[in-house]
């Protein structure tokens, strides 16, 4: 059972445009969420991250919102450039230390010129 | 500083071989996972450790074998390589601190045939 979904495969947007990529999970005990960014043929780094206790996070472009009721989080990356275009990965961690990260499938996002 | 380091950066099995895919990081980090990643399906937790001398499955161990002797070491044993481990395989260590999760490898593609 997927605990951290990523329902859309892949996104275009528009440079200069606003780009969401939204992400859901199930397990109610997830207190802390990421996002990683990915390009070919290298690995994940970190983006930007948000605590439960908090709905809204932000790191220049990119803002990060959290809402606990719907289990959902979103990544805001505004204005969206050339270099954004990457796979993006959700992310969920329990609230110790030890718990493990789980990631979701990814979102490719595109942005056009 | 060279963060993670995993080698090699591919690899060719013929169905039955075993091999070690090796990480290593220089961060000091207790924490360090692996992962796979296939097409379609995002990154999968293969293994991870807490650390040293403390390791527990993730979310696909199966076919898998790890061990961390050492803090800065976290090698993955494939036994007997088979077609399904054909992947790109990741490697990850974290402080503990939930503000930046996993600092990741560049990757080993793995092909087996």
């Amino acid at each position: 059972d997927q605990q951290v979904k990523q329902n859309s495969p892949s996104l275009s947007v528009q440079e200069g445009r606003i780009s969401i990529l939204n992400c859901d999970y199930t397990n109610s005990m997830f207190d802390y969420f990421l996002w990683y960014k990915k390009y070919p043929a290298e690995g994940p780094t970190f983006l930007i991250s948000i605590s439960s206790i908090k709905d809204k996070n932000e790191d220049g472009r990119f803002t990060v919102f959290l809402n606990k009721s719907a289990k959902h989080l979103s990544l805001h990356i505004v204005p969206s450039q050339p270099g954004d275009s990457a796979v993006y990965f959700c992310a969920a961690s329990g609230r110790n230390r030890d718990d493990k990260i789980i990631f979701g499938k990814g979102t490719r996002l595109h942005i056009l010129p | 500083n060279a963060g993670v380091t995993q080698t090699p950066k591919f690899q060719v099995l013929k169905t039955g071989q075993s091999m070690t895919l090796q990480c290593a990081q220089d961060m000091n980090h207790e924490y360090m996972s692996w992962y796979r990643q296939d097409p379609g399906m995002g990154l999968r937790l293969i293994h991870y450790s807490v650390g040293a001398g403390i390791t527990d499955q993730g979310e696909v161990p199966n076919g898998y074998n790890v061990s961390r002797s050492t803090t800065e070491d976290f090698p993955l044993r494939l036994l007997s390589a088979a077609p399904s481990q054909t992947s790109v395989y990741f490697c990850a260590s974290s402080s503990g601190g939930q503000d930046y999760g996993y600092t990741f490898g560049s990757g080993t593609r793995l092909t087996v045939v």
